[in-house]
C-alpha cells in the first residue's frame, strides 16, 4: 500500500528554527509537495521537490532525498502566523496524489 | 482576481437529504479536483474531472456525484447514499500543462448531518 508519514503535531517557539519530516512509500514517484494549511482555510502550496536537494524559498526550505523516501520543511525564524498545518503529498506513478495525515505546528512566544 | 469559490462555507443537513456543494473556478484550468479532510487523516481524492463533460472516481466516490458541464464549474452532490458525509470539502484546480500539478484550493465547505 501507499504511505505518508508525518508527525501529529510539533511546538516550536517563536523566532526559532524547525523541521517537519516525512516519509513515503508510494507506488512511483514523480514529485513530493509541501502545502500549509491554517485552520479551517484552504491549503496552500508551499514547495515542490522531484530531484534529490535542499530547495530554499526565503524563511521555507524543503528538502528531498528520493532513495530515502524522505523530505522535510524546514522553516526559519519563525513567526506566530506560521502556526498552521503542513500537508506532505506525493505524485505518484500514476500522476494522483498521495497526501499525508498533516503535521499540526503550534508557535509558541 | 483568479480564484476557486466553494459555497456554502458551511452546511446543515437532515439524514436522507441530498445536498449539493458548489465549486467555480475563473483560473482557465481544464482539472479540477474534489477532496475530503477529515481529522487525524490525510486529504482523499472523491471525483476529479480533467475535461469538460468527463470525470473519473477518486478513492472515495461512494455516496456522491459530480457533473463537469463547464469548464468553470464542478459541484459536487453528496447523496443520502454517504453513510458520514460529515466532514470539511475541498475543491481544487490545476493547470494540467504544468508537470509540478499544483492545486489551488478553494476556501473549503464545512457539511455537518445533524
Amino acid at each position: 500500500g501507499q504511505n505518508i508519514d508525518q508527525p501529529t503535531e510539533m511546538t516550536a517557539t517563536e523566532g526559532a528554527i524547525v523541521q517537519i519530516n516525512c516519509t513515503y512509500q508510494t507506488s512511483g514517484f514523480n514529485g513530493l509537495f509541501w502545502y500549509q494549511q491554517h485552520a479551517g482555510e484552504a491549503p496552500t502550496f508551499l514547495s515542490y521537490n522531484v530531484l534529490d536537494g535542499l530547495e530554499e524559498k526565503g524563511r521555507f526550505s524543503s528538502f528531498l532525498s528520493r532513495s530515502k523516501g524522505y523530505s522535510y520543511l524546514l522553516l526559519k525564524e519563525l513567526q506566530m502566523k506560521d502556526s498552521a498545518s503542513y500537508l506532505c503529498a506525493v505524485l505518484d506513478s500514476n500522476y494522483q496524489l498521495i497526501w499525508g495525515a498533516g503535521t499540526k505546528l503550534i508557535i509558541k512566544p | 482576481d483568479g480564484g476557486i469559490t466553494q459555497s456554502p462555507k458551511y452546511l446543515f443537513r437532515k439524514e436522507g437529504q441530498n445536498v449539493t456543494l458548489s465549486c467555480e473556478q475563473n483560473l482557465n484550468h481544464d482539472a479540477m479536483y474534489w477532496y475530503r479532510q477529515d481529522p487525524g487523516q490525510g486529504l482523499r481524492l472523491i471525483y476529479y474531472s480533467q475535461i469538460v463533460n468527463d470525470f473519473q472516481k477518486g478513492d472515495i466516490a461512494e455516496g456522491y456525484s459530480v457533473s463537469r458541464e463547464k469548464k468553470e464549474s464542478f459541484p459536487l452532490t453528496v447523496t443520502s447514499a454517504q453513510k458520514n458525509p460529515t466532514a470539511f470539502y475541498l475543491c481544487a484546480s490545476s493547470d494540467g500543462s504544468t508537470d509540478t500539478g499544483e492545486l489551488f484550493f478553494g476556501e473549503g465547505s464545512r457539511l455537518t448531518v445533524l
